[in-house]
């Protein structure tokens, strides 16, 4: 079974450019999880999905980023106009959704390294 | 809200020893889960070991076993008979039970020397 996919790996773009990344969930699991990994850092949760909706979306800042996961299965994360402080590992995982007690395993993608110069 | 902080930054060990790494959190909640997860260069997560708060015995999976203390809010990482493939980040992660969000800490980076 193919596990979570990311394209691309790797991007480098100037500031102020826009830049998308694209996440492809495990078949069937029905969260997904976009987070940022900054260097030297643990990853920190920039927005969750339950289906198509976004349920936690805190940490997201609104002003630049935006995500969208139509049909409930891929998911794009965008940053316009990015800037130099936003090169990091964004990372996207997903699991088959957990219950009130019920823990489900979240697997990650390898992330795509965004290089802002 | 809750924290995690790993306190070593870096650490190495002789292949074939043993080693543990240290991990504490701070929460408001009763029920939750910890977790290790390894990161190597590749940068995928993967999921080390799991432990369930309510549960007392520590988990144990193959050479990796945990130290957790409740009370104390501490949950090591021990990794007995360190193999050159375990050399990665290691993070500490915390859930609250039902809330579905990872919190992690800062990460140790492990080198195993042959």
């Amino acid at each position: 079974e193919a596990g979570v996919v990311q394209s691309p790996r790797y991007k480098i773009i100037e500031k102020k450019q826009p830049v998308a990344f694209w996440c492809n969930p495990i078949s069937g699991h029905n969260t997904l999880y976009w987070y940022r990994q900054n260097l030297g850092q643990g990853p920190e949760l920039l927005i969750r999905y339950e289906n198509e909706e976004a349920v936690d979306d805190s940490q997201l800042p609104k002003d630049r980023f935006s995500a969208e996961r139509l049909k409930g299965v891929d998911s794009t994360l965008k940053i316009q106009p990015a800037e130099l402080g936003d090169s990091a590992v964004y990372l996207c995982a997903s699991n088959i959704g957990a219950g009130e007690s019920s823990y489900n395993e979240q697997f990650f993608g390898p992330g795509t390294r965004l290089t802002v110069l | 809200a809750q924290t995690v902080t790993q306190s070593q930054p870096e650490m190495s060990v002789q292949e074939a020893e043993t080693v543990t790494l240290s991990c504490t959190y701070d929460t408001s909640e009763s029920n939750y889960y910890l977790f290790w997860y390894k990161q190597p260069p590749s940068r995928q997560m993967i999921l080390v070991i799991r432990q369930e708060a309510y549960k007392q015995q520590n988990a144990t999976e193959n050479r990796f076993s945990v130290n957790f203390q409740k009370a104390a809010k501490s949950f090591s990482l021990k990794i007995s008979d360190s193999q050159l493939g375990d050399t990665a980040m290691y993070f500490c992660a915390f859930m609250s039970a039902g809330a579905n969000n990872l919190f992690f800490g800062t990460g140790t980076r492990l080198t195993v020397i042959p």
